[in-house]
């Protein structure tokens, strides 16, 4: 089983500012990391697909980088909508796994 | 546009089995362009694939759920099903059901039912 690990857990961030978060696969998954969205109380939103692909209607501050083990989501110029918690989720190999998440707060 | 909503009960005793089910509206669960499955999530907690299906194709669960896991469609009602055997505590969770497309992420997800167990 491939087991994503994010980094950080927590982070406290003001609005307009950066934030990046960091998923390390424990092997290598290639491009097959996705990054979704979650608000309290609802499902998932899927925000980029492949490491790097905008999905449909996803607002362009935010943006994915990364290949084989390590990859980053970031958010440019934070809104106060973007407080959420983060995931990411690989598709390589079975079993689908996930990030345990990274919760985003507005200061 | 595709909808799915999870229905089922929300509290199961321990040792029974839960059930649940998903009803798509505005694609047909016999798509064979997609793979329809479930995710689950405790509460606080991060996000479980339990297992999917691509009809016609066959089924594929997680190996810690494997031998307690079905899921299975009902063409007739447009439905995907998951059945969970002896449960315990730790399989309370919000259970969801999602679409993906082959080698791609879960892009269309129900709101989620929340299932308890306990006695």
């Amino acid at each position: 089983e491939i087991v994503l690990t994010q980094s950080p857990d927590f982070q406290s961030v003001a609005a307009k500012e950066t934030v990046t978060i960091t998923c390390r696969a424990s092997q290598n998954i290639g491009s097959s990391l996705h990054w979704f969205q979650q608000k309290p109380g609802q499902s998932p939103e899927l925000l980029i697909k492949f490491g790097s692909q905008s999905f449909s209607g996803v607002p362009s501050r935010f943006s994915g980088s990364g290949s084989g083990t390590d990859f980053t989501l970031t958010i440019n110029s934070l809104e106060a909508e973007d407080a959420a918690t983060y995931f990411c989720h690989q598709t390589s190999s079975l079993p689908q796994t996930f990030g345990q998440g990274t919760k985003v707060e507005i200061k | 546009q595709l909808q799915l909503q999870e229905s089922g009960p929300g509290l199961v005793k321990p040792s029974e089995t839960l059930s649940l089910i998903c009803t798509a509206s505005g694609d047909s669960i016999t798509d064979t362009n997609y793979y329809w499955g479930w995710i689950r999530q405790p509460p606080g907690k991060g996000l479980e694939w339990i297992g999917s299906i691509y009809y016609g194709g066959g089924t594929y669960y997680h190996p810690s759920l494997r031998s307690r896991v079905t899921v299975f469609v009902d063409k007739s009602k447009n439905q995907l099903s998951l059945r969970l055997t002896s449960v315990t505590a730790a399989d309370t969770a919000v259970y969801y059901c999602a679409r993906r497309a082959p080698n791609s992420p879960y892009n269309y997800w129900g709101q989620g039912t929340l299932v308890t167990v306990s006695s």
